[in-house]
């Protein structure tokens, strides 16, 4: 059973471009959550989303950060106009439809913005 | 969710046993306590977790006081790979965690 998969592991993207960030679950999950990591800080939550639904976005910034989960694909984080403060690794975490297992996280992507 | 609060970094010889605080205070009775690690900014590796009784795998053990209040993570035989930040999450089942700072664990030779 493959873990939660992310790609790519590292984008680059110039000041003004979008970042598309994508999360496979784990077989079976369908349960997504986002967190971002900024260099040398703990992880914060952004994002909680179930298939086709947002669950909980409270930590999500409110302007050019978007998220879904649509029935069929990944999970898809996309930043708009990106600026060097959006340089962070941002994991993604999956749980099984009853939740009750314990999140399991990948291995991240590490955005850089020049 | 309730708080934690864990002491900032630990050494530990490697082969000895990692013990890692973690307090709780204002746990609730459904909440769970997690236990997770991250390596060198890798992606989180989760560990353990434990609702009221003392949990064992083949990674650690987890031993939860009777009030619930505090918790301890322990690694049997530290070893060189176990050095990373140690994170104590308590959360209900399903919800999102919230990661504090952590505990910077490093093993020495």
């Amino acid at each position: 059973n493959a873990g939660v998969m992310q790609n790519p592991r590292h984008l680059v993207r110039r000041r003004g471009q979008e970042a598309r960030l994508r999360c496979s679950p784990m077989k079976g999950h369908s349960h997504v959550y986002w967190y971002r990591q900024l260099p040398e800080e703990g992880l914060k939550f952004m994002v909680y989303l179930q298939k086709e639904n947002i669950i909980d976005e409270s930590g999500m910034p409110k302007e050019r950060f978007s998220a879904e989960f649509p029935k069929e694909g990944p999970s898809i984080l996309r930043i708009q106009q990106v600026v060097r403060g959006d340089s962070a690794a941002y994991f993604c975490a999956s749980s099984p439809l009853t939740r009750t297992g314990p999140p399991s996280f990948g291995p991240g992507t590490r955005l850089t913005v020049t | 969710d309730a708080k934690t609060t864990q002491p900032t970094s630990m050494d530990c010889a490697e082969g000895r046993a990692a013990n890692l605080p973690c307090n709780h205070s204002t746990i609730s009775g459904n909440e769970y306590v997690y236990w997770y690690r991250q390596i060198h900014s890798q992606g989180p590796q989760y560990i353990i977790h434990g609702l009221k009784n003392n949990e064992t795998n083949e990674m650690a053990s987890l031993i939860i006081t009777e009030d619930r209040k505090s918790s301890t993570l322990i690694l049997p035989h530290a070893t060189l790979r176990d050095t990373a930040v140690y994170y104590c999450i308590v959360s209900n089942a399903g919800n999102m965690l919230t990661f504090g700072g952590g505990t910077r664990l490093m093993v020495k030779p």
